[in-house]
């Protein structure tokens, strides 16, 4: 089944305690982007990559990295995770830049940071 | 993403079509519209997307008004797993560093039993 997942769904950490979530897509999708979303505030872009070893930062990207070592995965690393990063957090992919707007979304992980 | 309006929410009873409305005056020619909903605390599900010809998918229909200024997602026979929150967006048409998408407030659609 083709899908985008993420790992874990549920997490509570506390704050400095680094974590890394996981995303991983089996459709060979050249589009990657981390998503977080917040009541009142949206979906927002924190970091997407184009391609292998490609990435850049979307509109909050702050206190977040990423890496794209291959096609499939794209992890998101908190390195030094705060209470503001609590959130609920999805990865998406697309097959390519012609089909950028056309994104299939993981199942979302829900982080508390206490 | 440039602005949409959509009514707040909807209601529809199961079986019957759902006709979620949009309004997009300001979209310029070359901008999709998209559709997109979200299941509670769920991923967004991307739904249908056309530029100015009606489309059909398995999922729904897409009615665009021959000015583009709206549109019309239509599920046929709503089920009561349809009840989630619509999107309607215009994602700018030239891409450049636009590779995100922004969703506004859209139609939380209840189908009722």
């Amino acid at each position: 089944e083709a899908q985008v997942t993420q790992n874990p769904r549920y997490l509570i950490t506390v704050t400095g305690k680094k974590l890394t979530v996981t995303c991983s897509q089996n459709m060979n999708h050249e589009y990657m982007s981390w998503y977080r979303q917040d009541p009142g505030l949206g979906l927002r872009q924190i970091y997407y990559s184009m391609n292998v070893e490609v990435t850049d930062k979307g509109d909050v990207p702050e206190g977040y990295k990423v890496s794209r070592k291959e096609k499939r995965n794209f992890p998101l690393i908190l390195e030094s995770p705060s209470p503001n990063q609590t959130s609920l957090y999805f990865c998406a992919s697309s097959l390519s830049l012609a089909s950028i707007h056309e994104q299939y979304f993981g199942p979302g992980t829900r982080l508390t940071v206490t | 993403d440039a602005k949409t309006t959509q009514p707040t929410s909807m209601d529809c009873a199961e079986g019957r079509a759902a006709n979620l409305p949009c309004n997009h005056s300001t979209i310029s020619g070359n901008e999709y519209v998209y559709w997109y909903r979200q299941i509670h605390s769920q991923g967004p599900q991307y739904i249908i997307h056309g530029l100015k010809n009606n489309e059909t998918n398995e999922m729904a229909s897409l009615i665009i008004t021959e000015d583009r200024k709206s549109s019309t997602l239509i599920l046929p026979h709503a089920t009561l797993r349809d009840t989630a929150v619509y999107y309607c967006i215009f994602p700018p048409g030239d891409g450049g560093s636009n590779y995100k998408l922004t969703f506004g407030k859209g139609t939380l659609l209840t189908v009722n039993p």
